[in-house]
């Protein structure tokens, strides 16, 4: 069961532009939503967390907007740079189980220059 | 800190074989996780242990597999026999607090080919 999917696959955009990927989720008992930045041979890092008693969240280029209703979120990368190439994930966690993190599929990102 | 430090970082073994996948979480961090990275399937937890003892081991495909924290500073995940279908990235993660909502974080990863 895919407790959260993530779309696009993959996503080219020019330098300048507005990188958006979205999330959808499952599971009620998520309380907890981040998202990870993976660069090749690396291990993924946290960029940006979200609460769902907030409807966004910006941190510098970095947004995060959140439905709880609809059990959607999505980040939007603006102004993206070459240097923002990487895989995206979202994530989601919950209480209870040390905050274990359940992955969406990721999203390849290329921003050109 | 140096992080969250797995070795070997890249490990090519032969069908059969045993391999034994290490990791050295951050001082202080009580969570520790082993997640497996394919193509196929993604990031998907393996096992994770709270103050060294094992929480939840569902995600740990078959009894091939198992797991050990002897202490609060080194983990194991072993594979024997091992198959080609384990080829994939494992990574280790640690997190302080068993709760809360204090930042995972990750190992660069041991490369694992099985041929």
């Amino acid at each position: 069961q895919q407790q959260v999917k993530q779309s696009p696959q993959s996503l080219i955009v020019q330098k300048g532009g507005i990188s958006i990927i979205n999330c959808a989720y499952e599971n009620t008992a998520f309380d907890y939503f981040p998202w990870y930045q993976q660069f090749p041979g690396k291990g993924p890092a946290l960029l940006i967390a979200i609460r769902p008693d907030v409807s966004e969240k910006k941190e510098g280029r970095f947004t995060i907007s959140f439905n709880k209703s609809a059990k959607q979120f999505s980040l939007h990368i603006m102004d993206s740079q070459p240097g923002d190439s990487a895989t995206y994930f979202c994530a989601a966690t919950r209480s209870g189980s040390a905050r274990q993190l359940t992955f969406g599929s990721g999203t390849q990102l290329t921003v050109l220059p | 800190d140096a992080g969250v430090i797995q070795s070997p970082r890249h490990e090519v073994t032969e069908m059969g074989q045993e391999v034994t996948l290490r990791c050295k979480p951050i001082s202080g961090h009580n969570s520790l996780f082993w997640y497996r990275q394919t193509m196929m399937r993604g990031l998907e937890l393996l096992i994770y242990f709270n103050n060294n003892v094992p929480i939840d081991d569902s995600g740990m495909p078959e009894d091939r597999f198992s797991a050990k924290m002897p202490n609060a500073s080194f983990s194991t995940l072993k594979i024997q026999p091992s198959e080609p279908r384990d080829s994939a990235v494992y990574f280790c993660a640690s997190r302080q607090g068993t709760g809360g909502l204090g930042e995972a974080f990750f190992g660069q990863g041991t490369r694992l080919t099985v041929v």
